[in-house]
């Protein structure tokens, strides 16, 4: 049973360009999360898909899209690079059923190391 | 809005020794917790998660407390390898399934 496979695994951009990066979730999940870490911090929520569509977004500026697939794979798209958005973006999925917890674990990818230069 | 925080950032300790790593949140409105390690330039690894209405999990050397309450969640490791050496990231879930993360811990166990 695969687990969340990201791609690609590293990549180098210059500022001003664009780049997508791909997930495709664990197997029987249905939502998929995306996380940005820089270099010693913690992760911070980017953005949450479900039925295709965008449910639940952090404190990201609009550089920032993504788009989900009818099979729940998921793209993260940044326009317009900055220097600062070079950082690992991890891929996390989910199954969207409602738990007595009233939350789903999530499975993590490996993520894809974004540098920017 | 949530905020959490672990101490101490980095630890270093002789094989064997037993260690506490601490997290702390803000709001106690979380669904569960949940420890992940994770090894340089990698991903996550999640060691064990606990519910809100639960107080401990326990799996192999580790043990995680969790006192909602009070905002604190405690990760003890039992005699310590150099295997062990990692980021240990905490992190609670709030509503729409959205983890807020601490910055972590770097361990290093030495030989």
């Amino acid at each position: 049973d695969a687990g969340v496979t990201q791609s690609p695994t590293h990549l180098i951009k210059t500022r001003g360009q664009q780049v997508t990066l791909r997930c495709s979730p664990k197997s029987g999940h249905d939502t998929v999360s995306w996380y940005q870490q820089a270099l010693g911090q913690g992760p911070q929520f980017i953005f949450q898909y479900y039925e295709e569509e965008e449910r639940q977004r952090g404190n990201f500026p609009d550089r920032f899209s993504g788009h989900q697939f009818p099979n729940y794979s998921s793209e993260l798209n940044v326009n317009a690079l900055l220097l600062g958005d070079s950082a690992l973006y991890l891929c996390a999925s989910s199954l969207d059923r409602r738990t007595p917890s009233g939350a789903n674990v999530l499975t993590f990818g490996a993520g894809s190391r974004l540098t920017v230069l | 809005k949530q905020e959490v925080t672990q101490i101490p950032a980095a630890l270093s300790v002789p094989e064997g020794e037993n260690l506490v790593l601490n997290c702390s949140f803000t709001d106690s409105a979380i669904y569960n917790l949940q420890w992940f390690r994770q090894d340089p330039g990698k991903g996550l690894t999640s060691l064990l998660l606990i519910q809100s209405s639960q107080r401990e999990q326990t799996s192999g050397r580790l043990n995680a407390s969790l006192d909602k309450s009070s905002g604190r969640s405690t990760l003890y490791i039992a005699a310590s390898q150099p295997g062990d050496s990692a980021t240990y990231l905490c992190a609670v879930t709030g509503g729409g399934n959205k983890l807020t993360f601490g910055t972590g811990t770097q361990l290093k166990v030495e030989l």
